[in-house]
């Protein structure tokens, strides 16, 4: 089974207004990260926010929120007042085990997002 | 990108040479990741190493790829006789604080 799972096709959204972008997750670990990863057609990848599996809140960051969903295991990613250029892949992704732990990221096949003027 | 630093950003290789990609985490810590994204495709993790240490490698094909993290020195994701199959985006990553990891900008390899 994949353990990120990004089924949305290609989104569009206007100018100015919110837009969400899908991510569920399967782990049986009780301690996970959830990661959001920004990659604009320069091909670099950007971090954008992130969400502990004991966090009490929703992690937000300026426009980004993050919408935890723990029973559902999902972990949506809210973009506000879009931009053009939100206009990018972005990529869910996971951190199974312990802080401080082996790190290493599982990733999501990514959505591509376009912003219209 | 705070900080972790790759080289080169492209690299084009004819197929059968060899390809070497460098590393260098964030300032002050001793481990990096290295991922490979194939066209279309999200990463995919390959080798964890600290230095002088392997740690995770279960992500890296068993043959022609190595990599290696010295005492001194950048890591080094090393592909012995490339093939087209190989052409990929390979970035590295280091993680400073539970919540965060940070990647590089990247190499692009291109097999010729």
């Amino acid at each position: 089974a994949q353990k990120i799972t990004q089924t949305q096709p290609g989104m569009f959204v206007q100018e100015k207004e919110a837009v969400t972008l899908d991510c569920t997750y399967d782990t049986s670990d009780p301690s996970y990260g959830l990661f959001w990863y920004k990659q604009p057609s320069s091909g670099e990848m950007i971090f954008l926010i992130y969400q502990g599996s004991y966090d009490q809140q929703n992690a937000t960051e300026g426009r980004y929120s993050l919408n935890f969903q723990k029973a559902r295991k999902s972990a949506n990613l809210v973009i506000s007042a879009s931009q053009l250029g939100d206009s990018a892949m972005y990529f869910c992704a996971m951190r199974e085990g312990l802080a401080g732990a082996n790190s290493k990221l599982t990733f999501g096949k990514g959505i591509t997002l376009s912003v219209r003027p | 990108n705070a900080g972790v630093m790759q080289n080169p950003r492209h690299l084009v290789r004819r197929r059968g040479q060899e390809a070497r990609l460098r590393c260098s985490p964030m300032k002050g810590h001793s481990h990096v990741y290295w991922y490979r994204q194939l066209p279309e495709e999200g990463l995919k993790f390959m080798v964890y190493l600290q230095k002088e240490n392997i740690i995770d490698e279960s992500g890296m094909p068993k043959e022609r790829f190595s990599a290696e993290f010295p005492k001194e020195g950048p890591s080094i994701l090393r592909i012995q006789q490339v093939v087209r199959g190989d052409s990929a985006a390979y970035f590295c990553a280091s993680s400073p604080r539970d919540r965060e990891a940070f990647f590089g900008q990247g190499t692009r390899l291109t097999v010729v």
